[in-house]
């Protein structure tokens, strides 16, 4: 029984489109983070939403927009993909605001051509 | 905002071998701090974490240890072990916002 589950896996597209990452957690955490790890391995946080009620807003091009529809939901939404958007995206969760253990997702690997 | 700072970015090292992996943090606010482990295509998991009232934690072969005057906290991996090989990151939190360090590939050879 996965604890925190992110779709697709891998996602490979074109310069300019459209796409969506989803990611549920079953853990009853109030707190969900989006991470984007590039191709040097750096772990960035992007955003973090704790009850619904985004928390964490990183410098990121407003092209990436998430959503959380309920507290055990966070997807992200990037519009006009970049080459330099390619990277891996991992969502993670925890109880606590950033003091607490993340469990992560398997990561969503995209790639831009 | 916080900044960590993580040494080395390599690490070799031969089996049975003890591995330090050191870093640094510059917000003196800073409460809590976690060292993940992620294999080849994996992703990041907990292995030990310590909080600012603590000085030193140890779980079997791992141990860490935090310097709050100097600002600086270090994982300690003795008996190293081939399994142990991986990317080890070091994470600081500062009003609730968890901050990573650059990471240390570490390879222990058999």
């Amino acid at each position: 029984d996965t604890a925190v589950s992110q779709t697709p896996k891998y996602l490979v597209t074109q310069m300019g489109n459209d796409k969506s990452i989803k990611c549920e957690q079953n853990l009853g955490h109030d707190t969900m983070y989006w991470y984007k790890q590039d191709s040097k391995k750096f772990l960035k946080i992007m955003f973090s939403y704790n009850n619904k009620e985004l928390i964490i807003n990183e410098t990121v091009p407003n092209r990436f927009s998430p959503k959380s529809p309920d507290k055990a939901h966070l997807n992200l939404h990037i519009n006009s993909l970049e080459l330099g958007d390619s990277a891996v995206y991992f969502c993670a969760s925890s109880s606590g605001t950033g003091n607490e253990k993340l469990f992560f997702g398997s990561g969503t690997q995209l790639s831009v051509l | 905002g916080e900044n960590v700072e993580q040494h080395p970015s390599t690490l070799s090292v031969q089996e049975g071998d003890s591995a330090v992996i050191k870093c640094t943090y510059s917000d003196s606010a800073s409460n809590y701090f976690p060292w993940y482990k992620q294999e080849l295509g994996k992703r990041p998991q907990l292995i030990i974490d310590i909080r600012s009232n603590v000085g030193e934690k140890k779980d079997q072969r791992i141990a860490v240890t935090l310097n709050k005057t100097a600002k600086h906290f270090s994982l300690h991996i003795t008996e190293t072990q081939p399994e142990d090989s991986a990317v080890y990151f070091c994470g600081g939190t500062s009003y609730g916002k968890l901050t990573f360090g650059q990471g240390t590939i570490l390879t222990v050879h058999p």
